[in-house]
């Protein structure tokens, strides 16, 4: 168990819909991170937040979302759902001047038929 | 623009028998460097990091892996491989300043071992 806490494990949902991902990050950690990984693009960085603050975007879709609340739990918001968001989504974390030592959880497995 | 290689999609070893897995990076300054191993199911685990200091860094599960500058390369390395290596492999680069921990990950290699 590497602390970070990530539901559901796995999702099926159809085309058109919407999904929300959540991510509890490790006790301390400021840091949350979400990545896909998908058999076409590999492991892509979507967005990083620090303390309820968006840090940094990746290559997020506009259909896409997250927030980090005053818990630090974050949430990905998918939307208008496609076939090729079907995905592997994971979620780390890392501590405050962690200096990129990030800390994955088991992943959200996404498919949308 | 950042990047990173791993030219070999699939690798398979003999049980016992030594390991090294490549990997290529592309960044302007000295970047830091992981390795991550992924079991089926499971989510990423990391195996050992460079940040400075001696290029030879040492893991968890007996990995190692080193830096070489000049070859833009940081390949991980194993000398007596075990069936329970048997995973999924990635590389990644780290970039600091306002992008404090987004990695750019390679493709990974997929590890087989033959008993």
């Amino acid at each position: 168990d590497s602390g970070v806490t990530q539901t559901p494990k796995h999702l099926i949902t159809a085309t058109g819909q919407r999904v929300t991902l959540r991510c509890s990050p490790r006790s301390g950690d400021l840091s949350v991170y979400w990545y896909q990984q998908s058999l076409d693009q590999g492991l892509q960085f979507l967005i990083q937040y620090y303390n309820g603050e968006e840090r940094a975007k990746g290559n997020i879709l506009e259909r896409f979302s997250a927030q980090q609340f005053p818990d630090l739990h974050s949430e990905l918001n998918l939307s208008s759902l496609e076939l090729g968001d079907s995905a592997l989504y994971f979620c780390a974390s890392s501590a405050p001047g962690g200096a990129n030592v990030l800390t994955f959880g088991a992943g959200s497995r996404l498919t949308v038929l | 623009a950042q990047s990173v290689t791993q030219p070999d999609i699939h690798i398979t070893v003999s049980e016992g028998a030594s390991l090294e897995l490549r990997c290529n990076y592309s960044y302007g300054a000295t970047p830091y460097l992981f390795w991550y191993v992924q079991s089926p199911g499971q989510g990423l685990q990391l195996l050992l990091k460079y940040f400075s200091g001696d290029t030879l860094v040492q893991g968890i599960k007996g990995f190692e892996a080193e830096f070489k500058r000049s070859q833009s390369s940081f390949n991980l390395r194993k000398p007596s491989v075990h069936w329970s290596d048997a995973a999924e492999y990635f590389c990644a680069v780290g970039v600091g300043g306002s992008t404090l921990g987004r990695l750019y990950f390679g493709r990974g290699t997929q590890l087989t071992v033959w008993p």
